[in-house]
């Protein structure tokens, strides 16, 4: 289990740019999620993908966000024309799914984005 | 709508000394799961103690214990024997599995423990 992991760490760009993150889930996980985090506020979802197939997305997610998990492996998320409000930290999360198992999400350490 | 309320944004606690988080949530399902989460400053959020909704039991965690009253929709954390390294935001989170795979967290509450 080498765990969930994130990149970059850090991410600083101009309001108006693309951004694109990426994420490792645990490779035996077949569940992997997006959150947004802000400061003083719990994970909020942004979309989950079981495999390949991106199966929920927040209503409240713009469309200048868009995920995809090609071959059920690692995960990107961009955001398009970056905005200040999306100053946000990104998680990611896995977990492997069994129907009788309540199994909890590992998350990996964030990317934190700030748009200037 | 879902949703997680954890009403203490800030919590202290003498080393050594026993301290309870509190949460509430909103559901009108039977069936659901329960988590704590940790996240310590700049590192990432781990799991703490989960508990199934159909078990009337607590779960319990080395010094981590809960008070699950599912009548209440409560499910409050207890840390016993606190220690330094316990000092982080907890986060308190839900699952329905019939409603969709969504974690719903709450907005946290931040504890510091005091030498």
């Amino acid at each position: 289990d080498t765990g969930v992991s994130q990149n970059p760490r850090h991410k600083i760009t101009k309001r108006g740019q693309n951004v694109t993150f990426r994420c490792d889930p645990i490779s035996e996980h077949n569940r992997l999620y997006w959150y947004r985090q802000t400061l003083g506020q719990g994970p909020e979802f942004l979309t989950y993908f079981q495999n390949e197939a991106q199966l929920e997305k927040s209503r409240l997610l713009s469309d200048r966000f868009s995920a995809e998990r090609p071959k059920g492996s690692f995960s990107t998320l961009e955001i398009q024309r970056t905005e200040q409000g999306d100053s946000a930290m990104y998680l990611c999360a896995s977990r492997r799914d069994r129907s009788s198992y309540n199994s909890p999400l590992h998350f990996g350490n964030g990317t934190r984005l700030t748009v200037t | 709508a879902q949703t997680v309320t954890q009403s203490q944004p800030e919590m202290s606690v003498q080393e050594a000394e026993t301290v309870t988080l509190s949460c509430t949530y909103d559901t009108s399902e039977s069936d659901y799961y329960l988590f704590w989460y940790k996240q310590p400053p700049s590192r990432q959020m781990i799991l703490v103690i989960r508990q199934e909704a159909y078990k009337q039991q607590n779960a319990t965690e080395n010094r981590f214990s809960v008070n699950f009253q599912k009548a209440a929709k409560s499910f409050s954390l207890k840390i016993s024997d606190s220690q330094l390294g316990d000092a982080a935001m907890y986060f308190c989170a839900y699952r329905v599995p019939n409603t969709g795979n969504q974690f719903y967290f709450g907005t946290g509450t931040s504890l510091t423990v005091i030498p």
